[in-house]
């Protein structure tokens, strides 16, 4: 089976920088992706680590080390707007059966 | 482009009562996939689909059946509903062949439901 562990909420000052963390245990592994929810709407995918490093999308940066099991998200010049709730998710290869974690909550204070 | 549509976004049931949850996807993904959501959780899988005609059970399938006559519509089905059956229902879809896979999900905007 696979399990995911995250922390369930990080607060970070508006302009700042914060990174949630994501460990992962699975029985097979192909790649980590990232999702942002917010309250009362749908998850939209953000990022996807199929390799070791670092992958960057404007303000927003994902990593992933295979041989750690360890992957984060990283927000860099944090907006009010970023208040949400992120998910990392696993995808242990064959069908295409994601698995998630319960998602970090993330608050963004003035 | 709509993505992924569902219907309807609330409702309310009384115990014992059926319902089907609609779902449609307009970007031809082959595959689509049932979630549910309770408070403060993560998303657990309750039926998936790779293509017309293919179905099968992710975690949590028990009080539901699926059916994928079409590409692009994929109802979950509710019967007998029970308390525990309260939450909110996201419907997602995704492409995947040998030559290239889309990662990421689309998502429907949810069906919040509650059995009283």
């Amino acid at each position: 089976g696979q399990s995911l562990e995250q922390p369930s909420e990080v607060t970070a000052v508006e302009g700042a920088i914060v990174q949630i963390n994501c460990t992962y245990q699975t029985s097979g592994f192909y790649g980590l992706s990232w999702y942002q929810q917010h309250d009362g709407g749908a998850p939209t995918f953000l990022s996807y680590n199929g390799l070791d490093g670092l992958e960057e999308t404007g303000r927003f940066s994902s990593f992933l080390s295979r041989s750690d099991s360890y992957g984060y998200l990283l927000l860099q010049e944090l907006q009010m707007k970023d208040s949400a709730s992120y998910f990392c998710a696993v995808y242990p290869g064959g069908y295409q059966k994601v698995t998630f974690g319960i998602g970090t909550k993330l608050q963004v204070i003035p | 482009n709509a993505g992924v549509t569902q219907t309807p976004k609330f409702r309310i049931l009384k115990i014992g009562q059926s319902m089907t949850l609609q779902c449609t996807q307009d970007m031809n993904h082959n595959y689509m996939y049932w979630y549910r959501q309770d408070p403060g959780m993560g998303l657990k899988l309750i039926y998936y689909s790779v293509g017309a005609g293919i179905t099968d059970k992710g975690e949590v399938p028990n009080g539901y059946n699926v059916s994928r006559s079409t590409t692009e519509d994929f109802p979950l089905r509710l019967e007998l509903a029970a308390p525990s059956q309260t939450s909110v229902y996201f419907c997602a879809s995704s492409w995947r062949d040998r030559g290239r896979s889309d990662y990421g999900y689309t998502f429907g905007s949810g069906t919040r439901l509650t059995v009283v």
